[in-house]
């Protein structure tokens, strides 16, 4: 079945700078990438996500790219803000199969 | 209004009692899930449900018994609680199944066994 492998697990930038968040996947029938993000004590929700016809996709700070030979995909926000702080989850998907969750990634923007 | 509820937020109870969590979404969608998230954060899925259908049954111990009795609406029972239940546990509905729709989690159920 699908792995998918999220690195690095806990994170830290200054506020202002760049974040990435990288992740890998198995089974290279899997065409659907999304992102949730989960702030402390709330529930999962989605940023962005990106399909297998597509190689990148922006919205305002928030991008992903995916390299579907390298299988892989990350997750880049730029001009982080402490409101950015949160759990980020990757996730891959097979046509008519279920989600799988990447370890997720702990996100602090100090300030 | 609130697209994916649950119920209750939070549940405290001892080993082997048994408990019901429940779950509605109003979104008219078809796949609704039950994820558990343990202390290090990690989102698992355990059942997925399509049009009142059990599609998805992960190795999940027989305790747990989801059911949907329409939808609308999958309730999670466990029996015979455990230590290693205490997790909070996430209902989401998506339109369909594996298809790249937008998965809508609900506010959680924080689930401590003592």
């Amino acid at each position: 079945g699908e792995n998918v492998e999220q690195h690095p697990s806990t994170l830290s930038v200054q506020e202002g700078d760049s974040a990435v968040i990288k992740c890998t996947y198995s089974d290279s029938a899997s065409n659907y990438f999304p992102w949730y993000k989960q702030e402390l004590g709330k529930r999962p929700q989605l940023i962005i996500d990106i399909r297998s016809n597509v190689g990148e996709k922006k919205d305002q700070r928030i991008a992903v790219t995916l390299n579907k030979t390298a299988k892989h995909f990350s997750l880049h926000i730029t001009e982080t803000q402490p409101e950015d702080s949160a759990v980020y989850f990757c996730a891959a998907s097979i046509p008519g199969n279920k989600l799988v969750f990447g370890a997720g990634t702990i996100l602090r923007v100090k300030s | 209004d609130t697209a994916v509820s649950q119920t209750p937020k939070y549940l405290v109870t001892q080993m082997g009692n048994d408990k019901s969590i429940k779950c509605e979404q109003n979104l008219g969608h078809d796949t609704m899930y039950w994820y558990k998230q343990d202390s290090k954060k990690f989102l698992k899925i355990m059942f997925s449900y399509n049009n009142k259908e059990l599609i998805i049954n992960e190795t999940v111990p027989n305790r747990f018994s989801p059911k949907s009795p329409d939808k609308a609406h999958l309730n999670l029972h466990i029996n015979s609680l455990e230590l290693g239940d205490s997790a909070v546990y996430f209902c989401a509905s998506s339109q369909r199944l594996g298809a790249g729709d937008e998965q809508y989690f609900g506010p959680g159920t924080r689930l401590t066994v003592t």
